[in-house]
């Protein structure tokens, strides 16, 4: 079945260095969203992608859609300390599931 | 905005027992429902979808007989998990589609620990 995958499956920065995690797949996405887990926590929707080659911002948070809308981006500007969690990438499966990426584990250094 | 609220949000059992976990959306109308799981360090497992007023959908190698769902009402999706061992323990999620554009609602999640 189609599959998303996510890298770098972990990502340690400095605090005002910036990040991005990538997602691939196999297949054309009819849109691609994107989630944040804190630790401890569940994950919250940030965001979804329906059109190709779309860019979304959210403050420091900028969200792109691959031309062939088969891989998607997020990329953190300045990251803070705030931004620690992981962040999951997901892509519909069946006319209603999502399937979800392994997630990229941020972790932040101030 | 829509919330989905899960209960309990931890249980300890014992091996053998049965637990059941509660997922209510508050404010919404939720015909689906997805159940998932979540190993510490991983990603969300989708266990089984629940429909309302029919039986659920089970992923391959999830157990229907042991993860038992139940969805009666448009608000209410259930996840009983019979006779727990240790391995079941994890992180359980419920989660509902509020609307097209809006993503997935998330249940604050049940840590269940089987002792």
């Amino acid at each position: 079945g189609q599959q998303v995958m996510q890298i770098p499956q972990y990502q340690h920065v400095q605090e005002g260095e910036d990040f991005t995690t990538y997602c691939n797949s196999s297949t054309t996405l009819s849109n691609i969203q994107w989630y944040k887990q804190r630790p401890g926590g569940h994950p919250v929707f940030l965001i979804q992608l329906v059109k190709s080659g779309e860019v979304k911002k959210q403050k420091r948070l900028t969200f792109q859609f691959g031309e062939a809308k088969k891989n998607s981006s997020l990329h953190i500007t300045a990251t803070q300390t705030t931004d620690v969690g992981t962040y999951f990438c997901a892509g519909p499966h069946n006319n209603n599931d999502m399937r979800f990426g392994a997630g990229t584990r941020l972790t932040v250094k101030p | 905005g829509a919330v989905v609220s899960q209960h309990p949000s931890r249980v300890i059992c014992k091996s053998g027992t049965s637990v059941k976990i509660e997922c209510r959306s508050l404010d919404f109308q939720a015909t689906t429902m997805f159940w998932y799981r979540q190993f510490p360090k991983q990603s969300l497992m989708l266990m089984a979808t629940s429909n309302e007023g029919s039986k659920a959908t089970y992923e391959q190698g999830v157990e229907k007989d042991k993860f038992l769902i139940n969805h009666a009402s448009l608000t209410l999706s259930t996840l009983t998990v019979t006779s727990a061992h240790p391995e079941d323990s994890s992180f359980y999620i419920c989660s509902a589609r509020t609307g097209r554009n809006y993503g997935y609602t998330f249940g604050s999640g049940t840590r269940l620990t089987v002792v």
